[in-house]
């Protein structure tokens, strides 16, 4: 099926350090969801990105939806501990609504 | 509270037995989804349902089936006919079937399932 390209995969990090990860697509796409799943939970939504050049903030995370409708990037602003978990991109086309997913970027904080 | 609950949290079961997995939500979501989580992989959808009594097949639905008797339960059936049950496996519910505004995918907690 369609596969949506996450990376990095892992992201090994200080605290108070920034993180970026992105997602990319060979196809556009009319949704972006970020969603963070912590270990043994379900995926938390974080930030919804409906427009083509979109910008969102939810407290120190940032989200785009690309102007080429072909990516989007989350930005984490001095990480802290509890930002470990592993963050999802998912999107939907113009052709259905089903949520296709992104392998995560999976984040640890160096202690 | 409202929300979604998914039971047992962690399930063992010798190979060639069924297995069911139980999904509930308390939200008043039309439409429910069972999603595959593999390690280093997204999610894939197994099938979904955006009314009672009908349900469609997601990606990777060979070797699964499903029932939405009730608008608040969509359980899930691992047959034996599934080469690699073994998998943590996620219910979400959302208010309609596209996951935009209001529609966002809300998920459970998850049961891990494995196979012996």
């Amino acid at each position: 099926g369609q596969q949506l390209n996450q990376s990095p995969q892992s992201m090994f990090i200080q605290e108070g350090e920034d993180v970026s990860m992105n997602c990319t697509s060979s196809s556009i796409f009319n949704t972006w969801l970020w969603y963070k799943q912590e270990p043994g939970e379900g995926p938390v939504l974080l930030i919804a990105l409906y427009k083509a050049g979109e910008l969102t903030s939810n407290g120190r995370l940032t989200a785009q939806f690309g102007i080429t409708r072909k990516d989007s990037f989350l930005n984490i602003s001095a990480s802290i501990p509890s930002d470990v978990g592993i963050y999802f991109c998912a999107g939907t086309m113009d052709s259905n609504y089903q949520l296709i997913w992104g392998a995560g970027t999976k984040l640890i904080i160096k202690p | 509270d409202g929300g979604i609950t998914q039971s047992p949290k962690y399930l063992f079961r010798k190979e060639g037995q069924n297995v069911t997995l139980s999904c509930e939500q308390n939200l008043n979501h039309d439409a429910m989804y069972w999603y595959r989580q593999d390690p280093g992989q997204g999610l894939r959808l197994i099938y979904y349902s955006q009314i009672v009594n009908d349900f469609q097949k997601g990606d990777i639905a060979e070797g699964y089936s499903v029932s939405r008797e009730k608008k608040e339960s969509f359980p899930l059936t691992v047959t034996s006919a599934q080469k690699n049950p073994t998998a943590f496996y996620l219910c979400a519910s959302s208010p309609g079937l596209a996951p935009v505004g209001r529609d966002t995918q809300y998920f459970g907690p998850g049961t891990r399932l494995t196979v012996l």
